[in-house]
Parts: C-alpha cells; structure tokens; sequence
C-alpha cells in the first residue's frame, strides 16, 4: 500500500492566504520531513519533524506520530511560496517521498 | 562546506556517451544518498554510503549506473552508454549519523538530458 500520501495534489491561492497540506505515512516510515522544490528544482529541507510541532517564520509544522500525520501550515502566502511541497520519511534509512502538493500562489 | 555541491549542474550527452556526475556532501555527513527525479515525480532512491561502504545500490536501474565514494567524502555517480531514459535530475543528499536533528540536506542536482 501507499507508504506515504499526501493531500491536495495541487492547491492554488491568493497572494496572502493561508494553507494547510497534510501528509499521511504508514508504520514503515518515520521522521518525516518536509521538503520545497522551487520552481528551479532546488529542494529546500523545510522542517525535520518526527514528532511535535516547529516554526520557521510563515511557515510551521506539526507531526503527530502516533496518528501517522504531519500538517505543514503556510500563514500570508507569496508568490515565492509556489513550487511543489513534499514530505518524506525514512524508511531503513531511504527516504519515500509523498507525490507531492503543487501549490501555486497568484499576485 | 556550507551545503551539498553538485555539479555539473546540466549535461547534454550524446546517446551511448559516459557521464560522471560529482557530489560533494557537508563536511562530517557520513551518510551520502543518490537519487533520481523525473519530470512532476518525487525522488527516486538510487543508492547509498556510509563513508565509503556503498550500503544498499538496489535502486540502481542498470549495471550501466555505477556509484563511488573511495575516500568517505567526495562521490561519484557514473552512467555508460547513456540511454534516453535516463534523461532526469540527478540529486545527491547527505545527512548526519542518525539520532542528530538535521535531515537531509540535498544539493542542487544535474540536470541530464540524453540526445
């Protein structure tokens, strides 16, 4: 079954909104963490969450382990938010990767 | 180094030429992972080092893909006789020992494309 999936697969918002993309991820995975891949292809370690909550300015995250859950939160939204969020987990140590959230943010 | 380094950071190659794409990790990361990412895909595992120990290469779609990293640091992904399909990025990441709060941390990748 699928490892880790993630929700919506795209997403567009005003410049200023707020968003919420979750990631579910089975037994098999742990320590999820959440990635963004730029509109260039870089991939920008976000946040390390195994479990609990992390803040990083606009942006924050919460894992809630035992219900194999993770939420990244997304507060006044601009256009350099766009790109494809992912999360990941480890899993004898390779990373499997949710498909993604596309998330576009017009001016 | 402040990151992990990749380069080339895009490569044009003529089908049936050899590539080698270089990774360069943070300084003190032992662990060093390959991966491949298609076109609106996630990442792909490709293979990964402990310091030099090439622990697990099962992600390696061919014996035409070849991975090193003789000294523990520097490391090497090689493709023979390049094929179309392996038209990708391809992204090296490293992270620290296991049980230190840093993840992984990836470099900007290279950009192949097959002719």
């Amino acid at each position: 079954g699928i490892q880790v999936e993630q929700s919506p697969p795209d997403l567009i918002l005003q410049e200023g909104a707020n968003s919420t993309l979750r990631c579910n991820f089975s037994d098999s995975v742990n320590n999820l963490q959440w990635f963004h891949q730029n509109p260039w292809g870089q991939l920008i370690n976000l946040f390390y969450i195994p479990s609990g909550t992390k803040q990083n300015g606009r942006l924050s995250a919460t894992t809630v382990a035992t219900e194999r859950y993770s939420l990244l939160y997304i507060s006044s939204s601009q256009t350099t938010d766009s790109g494809v969020y992912f999360c990941a987990g480890d899993s004898n140590y390779q990373l499997i990767w949710g498909a993604g959230t596309k998330l576009i943010i017009k001016p | 180094g402040a990151g992990v380094s990749q380069s080339p950071r895009y490569k044009v190659a003529k089908r049936g030429q050899d590539v080698a794409l270089r990774c360069d990790p943070i300084s003190g990361h032992v662990s060093l992972f390959w991966y491949q990412q298609a076109l609106g895909q996630g990442p792909e595992f490709l293979t990964y080092f402990q310091n030099e120990a090439q622990l697990d290469k099962s992600g390696l779609p061919s014996d035409r893909f070849f991975a090193e990293r003789p000294e523990g640091s520097v490391s090497t992904l090689k493709i023979q006789r390049t094929q179309q399909e392996d038209s990708a990025v391809y992204l090296c990441a490293s992270s620290a020992p296991t049980g230190m709060d840093y993840g992984y941390t990836f470099g900007s990748g290279t950009r192949l494309t097959v002719v």
